[in-house]
C-alpha cells in the first residue's frame, strides 16, 4: 500500500522559501508509470496543481506561480521535493503531494495523496 | 487555463436519496480527462472517478460519472452517511490541470 508523507516547516517568513519534502513509502518513485505531484488548498478554498516531476527529472510547475516553484526528486532516498521561493500570506495553505497516474499519451490524475501539512507564511 | 465551474454550490439531501453533481468547463480540454474526488473534513481528497466514468478501486457502484466535451456529471445513487462531503472535479487534459471549486454534498 502507496503511502506518502509531507514534511518541513510549518511557518515561513514572508519573502523566505518555503521547502517541503514528500517522503513515499510502499513504492518507487521511480516508477515509469507515475508522476510526483504538488497540490495546495489555502485554508477553506478549493485546490490548486503546483506542479510535477518525473522519476528522470523531468518537471511542470504551473506558470500561475510565476516561476517561484523547483520541484525535484532524490531517487535514493525515495521522496520528492517542493521550494516555493518569495513567499507571501497569500501561501498560507495544506500542501498536498500526491501520487499521479500517467495515461499512455502523458495525461495525469491523481490516485494516492499525502495527508498533507499546514505551511502559515507569517512574520 | 480551463475554468471548472462546479453546480450547485451546495447540495443538502437526506441519506437514501440521489445526488447528482455538475462540472462544466470554460473550453473543451480533449477526451473525458475528467476526475472526482471526495474530500471529508481535516481529510485529504480521494479519487472516485477518473476517465469521466471509470471508479477507482475500492469505490462502491453508487458512485458513477458521465460527460464529454465541457459538461460532466457525477451521481450518487442511494446516499450513505459517509458520502456526505465536499466533491471536487479536476481535468487534466489540458495544462495547467485544473480542479473545479467545489460542491458541497450536507445532511439535510
Amino acid at each position: 500500500q502507496l503511502q506518502l508523507q509531507e514534511s518541513g516547516p510549518g511557518l515561513v517568513k514572508p519573502s523566505e522559501t518555503l521547502s517541503l519534502s514528500c517522503s513515499v513509502s510502499g513504492g518507487s518513485v521511480t516508477s515509469s508509470h507515475h508522476y510526483w505531484v504538488w497540490i495546495r488548498q489555502p485554508p477553506g478554498k478549493g485546490l490548486a496543481w503546483i506542479g510535477n516531476v518525473y522519476f528522470n527529472g523531468g518537471v511542470f510547475d504551473n506558470p500561475s506561480f510565476n516561476s517561484r516553484v523547483s520541484i525535484s526528486v532524490d531517487t535514493s532516498k525515495n521522496q520528492f521535493s517542493l521550494k516555493l521561493r518569495s513567499v507571501t500570506a497569500t501561501d498560507t495553505a495544506i500542501y498536498y503531494c500526491a501520487r499521479g497516474v500517467r495515461s499512455y499519451n502523458g495525461h495525469v490524475f491523481l490516485d494516492q495523496w499525502g495527508p498533507g501539512a499546514l505551511v502559515i507564511v507569517s512574520s | 487555463e480551463i475554468v471548472l465551474t462546479q453546480s450547485p454550490g451546495t447540495l443538502s439531501l437526506s441519506p437514501g436519496e440521489g445526488a447528482t453533481l455538475s462540472c462544466r468547463a470554460s473550453q473543451n480540454f480533449g477526451d473525458t480527462y475528467l476526475a472526482w474526488y471526495q474530500q471529508k473534513p481535516g481529510q485529504s481528497p480521494k479519487l472516485l472517478i477518473h476517465g469521466a466514468s471509470s471508479r477507482a478501486t475500492g469505490i462502491p457502484d453508487r458512485f458513477s460519472g458521465s460527460g464529454s466535451g465541457t459538461d460532466f456529471t457525477l451521481t450518487i445513487s442511494r446516499l450513505e452517511p459517509e458520502d456526505f462531503a465536499v466533491y471536487y472535479c479536476q481535468q487534466y487534459g489540458s495544462s495547467p490541470y485544473t480542479f473545479g471549486q467545489g460542491t458541497k454534498l450536507e445532511i439535510k
